[in-house]
């Protein structure tokens, strides 16, 4: 069965480092979507991603994070200069082509840990 | 500003039992509902998803119901397993979004043997 795919699963950096997180989404989807979990707390909607643009993003989407799709099948999720605050489980989702009868896969998550 | 709530935050049930899984939110202009499934550390596995239109949606052990108007969604899992333990999430997609969603709090759930 298809499947969001992300990588790594874990990563850890020091503070004001860059990371790129990496996702495969499903091949023949067309919405992207970026979203976060501190621990604890709620999953949280960071970023859309249609037709090759942000089309949505939310307050916490700011000048330190990016989204990238380089190629035609990964998507990237920049974020620039890491804070502590960072810290937190970061899922890509993926939906087929209209909005209101596709569910929203999710990938595995990569857990970045900023210290 | 939609919120999404769910209640209870935790639920303890012998296996056999079936379980019942609350979901409301504020504003009723969605698109659609969608409940997730999560085990500690790992990602979200989609259940069901229900369009606004419908009001109700099965697959298998697993029933949800959605009442647009009054806010609210249901998930029933008829003859709880052990392995039905985990945490449940619910999630709408809002009208004036681009699929994005709105996830509530989540349910805890642990069926004991």
């Amino acid at each position: 069965e298809p499947e969001v795919t992300q990588t790594p699963s874990h990563q850890v950096t020091q503070m004001g480092q860059e990371v790129i997180l990496r996702c495969v989404p499903i091949s023949n989807h067309l919405y992207f979507y970026w979203y976060r979990q501190i621990l604890g707390q709620k999953v949280e909607f960071l970023v859309s991603f249609y037709n090759n643009e942000i089309s949505e993003k939310s307050e916490i989407f700011d000048d330190q994070f990016s989204v990238e799709r380089p190629d035609g099948s990964n998507f990237t999720l920049k974020i620039r200069s890491t804070k502590l605050e960072d810290s937190a489980m970061y899922f890509c989702a993926s939906k087929q082509g209209t909005l209101v009868n596709t569910e929203a896969f999710f990938g595995q998550g990569t857990r970045l840990t900023v210290v | 500003k939609q919120e999404v709530t769910q209640i209870p935050a935790a639920l303890s049930v012998p296996e056999g039992e079936n379980l019942v899984l609350n979901c409301s939110f504020t504003d009723s202009a969605i698109y659609n509902l969608q409940w997730f499934r999560q085990d500690p550390g790992k990602g979200l596995t989609s259940l069901l998803l229900i369009q606004s239109s419908q009001r109700e949606q099965t697959s298998g052990r697993l029933n949800a119901s959605l009442d647009k108007s009054s806010g609210r969604s249901t998930l029933y899992i008829a003859a709880s397993q052990p392995g039905d333990s985990a945490t449940y999430l619910c999630a709408v997609g809002q009208t004036d979004s681009w699929g994005k969603l709105q996830f509530g709090a989540g349910t805890q759930v642990v069926v004991t043997p």
